[in-house]
């Protein structure tokens, strides 16, 4: 069975433009979970969506908004861009909650702000 | 305090050597993952551990849950398993990971 996939692998915007990236999870799996990673402030925990509803907020501020579609597909976006934004941006899916969660990841996407 | 630390941050050693990396956790948890990254970024799961001790050819992880901690060791390392090995936990009811800094492993020839 396929993966989570997520799309586009690279990124390159300019400060001030919006962003938008997707998840697929694995079939099946109704909990996709976001997650930011840079160097200075490592992983850190962005949102969790499960059956279309948001389930869980990191400490984010509003200009990174998500949404789940029916068929569990994620998307994310970042507005405004700022040169801070540059990350790799990874997502997680599940079955639902508990200990599962953080077992399949996707490959990323790597945004860079210039 | 990061509610999740791990040691060491860096560790380079030669091929077959017995490794540990350690983590320590301040949060009640309902689980705790290994999580190993590769250069160009994608995450694996090794682990997922809420009790006792788990292995998988040479990765072997434990977990004290008393004392909030857990260790991953890799017997007879090998170069390709060079790479960032994550220390994240599930705290609680929330449905979110709170991650370890990380520590970058490299093993040489």
């Amino acid at each position: 069975k396929a993966g989570v996939t997520q799309t586009p692998r690279y990124l390159i915007k300019t400060r001030g433009q919006q962003v938008t990236l997707s998840c697929s999870p694995i079939s099946g799996h109704r909990s996709v979970s976001w997650y930011q990673q840079t160097p200075g402030q490592g992983l850190q925990f962005l949102f969790e969506y499960f059956s279309e509803t948001q389930r869980n907020k990191g400490n984010f501020p509003g200009r990174f908004s998500g949404r789940q579609f029916s068929n569990s597909r994620s998307e994310m976006n970042v507005s405004t861009l700022e040169l801070g934004d540059s990350a790799l941006y990874l997502c997680a899916s599940s079955l639902g909650s508990g200990e599962r969660l953080g077992a399949f990841f996707g490959q990323g996407t790597r945004l860079t702000v210039v | 305090k990061n509610e999740v630390e791990q040691s060491p941050q860096n560790l380079t050693a030669q091929e077959g050597e017995f490794i540990t990396i350690n983590c320590s956790y301040s949060v009640g948890i309902s689980a705790l993952h290994w999580l190993q990254q590769h250069p160009g970024g994608g995450i694996v799961s090794l682990f997922m551990l809420s009790s006792g001790k788990k292995k998988h050819g040479r990765l072997i992880a434990t977990i004290n849950i008393q004392e909030k901690h857990s260790s991953l060791h890799i017997t007879a390392s090998h170069p390709r398993d060079s790479a960032v090995y994550i220390c994240a936990v599930l705290s609680g009811t929330a449905s979110k990971l709170t991650f370890g800094t990380g520590t970058r492993l490299q093993v040489t020839l």
